[in-house]
């Protein structure tokens, strides 16, 4: 299963609302997740199974599903959220694979 | 709280073997299936391998299939990844993740702070 995630990079400023976009190639039911990750850091897991967010983690990330369409939104941006994240999917019995990732840069 | 640490990266040749470990602690580790997920420089996550609660099912990509193995010690709270027949290619942060608490299929949740495998002559 591939993932296309869209935009690779994407300018904005504090208070902008944002919105990622993985495609999945096939169906993958709702196992997707989206992580954030900033430089010289693991990965920090947002929002998986496409909508649920992840404990501890702030109500302006919400996830969404169209078919196989994702959307993570990034609402009213704060300083602490430029990094890039990526989205994964993990459809049961297959291959776990992530998109490419969106860099989400200061406008 | 959940701690993973990596180890046993370093510089190997082209062709040679290189065996991670990853070590936990803070959960019960024999009731978690694992990952190991790796990022080359100034790259993207790729996912490498997944190894169920008691090792009876694992995954690969295409990419390390035939070359690389996955493996546990659950009486150690132990993860390993085998590699043999090394290439440039495979240069990279190597992370070992567990997934988060809920039924299969659930995503990494807690990782490690990686350790980096450098292929190179």
């Amino acid at each position: 299963i591939q993932m296309t995630q869209s935009p690779s990079t994407l300018s904005a400023s504090v208070g902008d609302t944002v919105t990622i976009t993985c495609r999945a190639s096939q169906s993958i039911s709702n196992w997707l997740a989206w992580y954030q990750q900033k430089p010289g850091k693991a990965p920090n897991l947002l929002i998986y199974d496409a909508s649920t967010l992840e404990s501890g983690v702030p109500s302006r990330f919400s996830g969404s599903r169209s078919g196989t369409e994702f959307t993570l939104t990034i609402s009213s941006l704060q300083p602490d959220d430029f990094a890039t994240y990526y989205c994964q999917q993990y459809d049961n019995f297959s291959p776990w694979t992530f998109g490419q990732g969106t860099q989400v840069e200061i406008k | 709280q959940v701690q993973l640490v990596e180890s046993g990266g370093g510089v190997v040749q082209p062709g040679m073997s290189l065996r991670l470990s990853c070590a936990a602690s803070g959960f019960t580790f024999n009731t978690y299936g694992m990952h190991w997920v790796r990022q080359a420089p100034g790259k993207g996550l790729e996912w490498v391998s997944y190894i169920s609660y008691d090792g009876s099912k694992k995954y690969y990509p295409d990419s390390v299939q035939g070359r690389f193995t996955i493996f546990r010690d659950n009486s150690n709270n132990t993860l390993y990844l085998q590699m043999n027949s090394l290439r440039g290619e495979d240069t990279a942060i190597y992370y070992c993740a567990k997934v988060r608490p809920g039924p299969y299929p659930a995503p990494p949740k807690n990782w490690g702070q990686g350790t980096l495998v450098t292929v190179s002559s």
